[in-house]
Formats: structure tokens, C-alpha cells, sequence
């Protein structure tokens, strides 16, 4: 089946750790995205890439970090700069950039312990 | 940026009856797609309903058909017959079809089936 794959469902942060979350597709889409929702702010953007290679800051990117070595693939990481982690991180897709929907994946909620 | 907005944070419904969820919007482009999208407790996002801002004809999916009125930017999502797995957030989100970078999204309408 097709679709978008989130790992892990659950991860916890230790304070000044880096952690990396996971998000594979094989939709064969162009465009990928991350996004964080928290209570009452619907989603707000992290980072998005159009395609392999590239890859372009949203309008909450400070603290984050993301590659594009793979179309298949779109890990973000959640680096210790990042001072409040603590949220619901979804992935999502679109065939191309500036057409399609967007599809997600199931979600990693992350937690700093 | 667009903006979305969704004024009602929650809604109820009794089983077996219509529904509708509002939305508004802001933009000053005339090529976009708006979209319905459902959040039930499991978190994953679902796509409901899609429309395309040069179409006139209102989109529908089964049971779920939106009243889109672009000269007043809003984007209503109509559920008839609510079921009780219909329970969820809805959020509406934007996409330009011109710069497409990203879908902004609304905060969300939290949706209470009553059995």
C-alpha cells in the first residue's frame, strides 16, 4: 500500500539532545513538508522541500533541521536549539509543488523528559 | 502569509443530522485549492474534500459537500447524516496554485457526535 510512514509514534528528549524523527513515502510525490501542531494553533510549517537536494525554510524552521537525500525520504531533526520541542510533529506529501493535496503520515509526538 | 479562520472551536451534532463547519479566508490571489481535513483521536490527518478555486460547482464526497462562496472567501463544509465516527477536528487549510510553498491551515473545529 502507499502511503506515508512516521517513526516512531513516541519519543522522548533528554535536555541538549539532538533527536532525529523519520518520514518515508512512497507515493512517488515531489513535494514533502513537516509541520508542528500544537493545542489550539492548528499547523504551522517547519520546513518543505520541492524536490531532491533542496529544501527551504517555513515559518518555524530556528531549531530544526532537515535533509532531502532521497525522494523517498525527509528526516527531520530536532536540534537542542530548539527551546520548547515539546509537540506533535506531522509529515505530509503532494505529488508536486503548487499541485495535489497534501497526505500525512501518522504523526511522532515528542516529548522532552 | 494567508490567513484561515475558523471561529467556531467546537460544534456538536446529533446522530443522523447536517452539520456545517465554517471557514474563512484571506488572499489576494484568484488560483488556489482549498482543502477539509479530518483529525480523529489517532491524530492522522484525512483528506475530506478538496476544491478548486476555478471551479464554480461546489465539491461533494459522499455524505460530506462544502458551500464555497469565493467574493465572500469562505468555505463551508456541510456533513449530513453525522455519524458517530464523524467525531473529530476538521481543520480547512489554503493553497495557492501560483506559489504552492506550503497549505496554511486553520486552528481547528472540534466536532461532538451525539448518539
Amino acid at each position: 500500500d502507499g502511503g506515508i510512514t512516521q517513526s516512531p509514534k513516541y519519543l522522548f528528549r533528554k535536555e541538549g539532545q539532538n533527536v532525529t524523527l523519520s518520514c518515508e513515502q512512497n507515493l512517488n510525490h515531489d513535494a514533502m513538508y513537516w509541520y508542528r501542531q500544537d493545542p489550539g494553533q492548528g499547523l504551522r510549517l517547519i520546513y518543505y522541500s520541492q524536490i531532491v537536494n533542496d529544501f527551504q525554510k517555513g515559518d518555524i524552521a530556528e531549531g530544526y533541521s532537515v535533509s532531502r537525500e532521497k525522494k523517498e525520504s525527509f528526516p527531520l531533526t530536532v536540534t537542542s536549539a530548539q527551546k520548547n520541542p515539546t509537540a506533535f510533529y506531522l509529515c505530509a506529501s503532494s505529488i508536486g509543488f503548487r499541485t495535489g493535496s497534501a497526505f500525512f503520515g501518522q504523526g511522532t509526538r515528542l516529548t522532552v523528559v | 502569509a494567508q490567513t484561515v479562520t475558523q471561529s467556531q472551536p467546537e460544534m456538536s451534532v446529533q446522530e443522523a443530522e447536517t452539520v456545517t463547519l465554517s471557514c474563512t479566508y484571506d488572499t489576494s490571489e484568484s488560483d488556489y485549492y482549498l482543502f477539509w481535513y479530518k483529525q480523529p483521536p489517532s491524530r492522522q490527518m484525512i483528506l475530506v474534500i478538496r476544491q478548486e478555486a476555478y471551479k464554480q460547482q461546489n465539491a461533494t464526497e459522499n455524505r460530506f459537500s462544502v458551500n464555497f462562496q469565493k467574493a465572500a472567501k469562505s468555505f463551508s463544509l456541510k456533513i449530513s447524516d453525522s455519524q458517530l465516527g464523524d467525531a473529530a477536528m476538521y481543520f480547512c487549510a489554503y493553497r495557492s496554485a501560483n506559489t504552492g510553498n506550503q497549505f496554511y491551515f486553520g486552528t481547528g473545529t472540534s466536532l461532538t457526535v451525539i448518539p
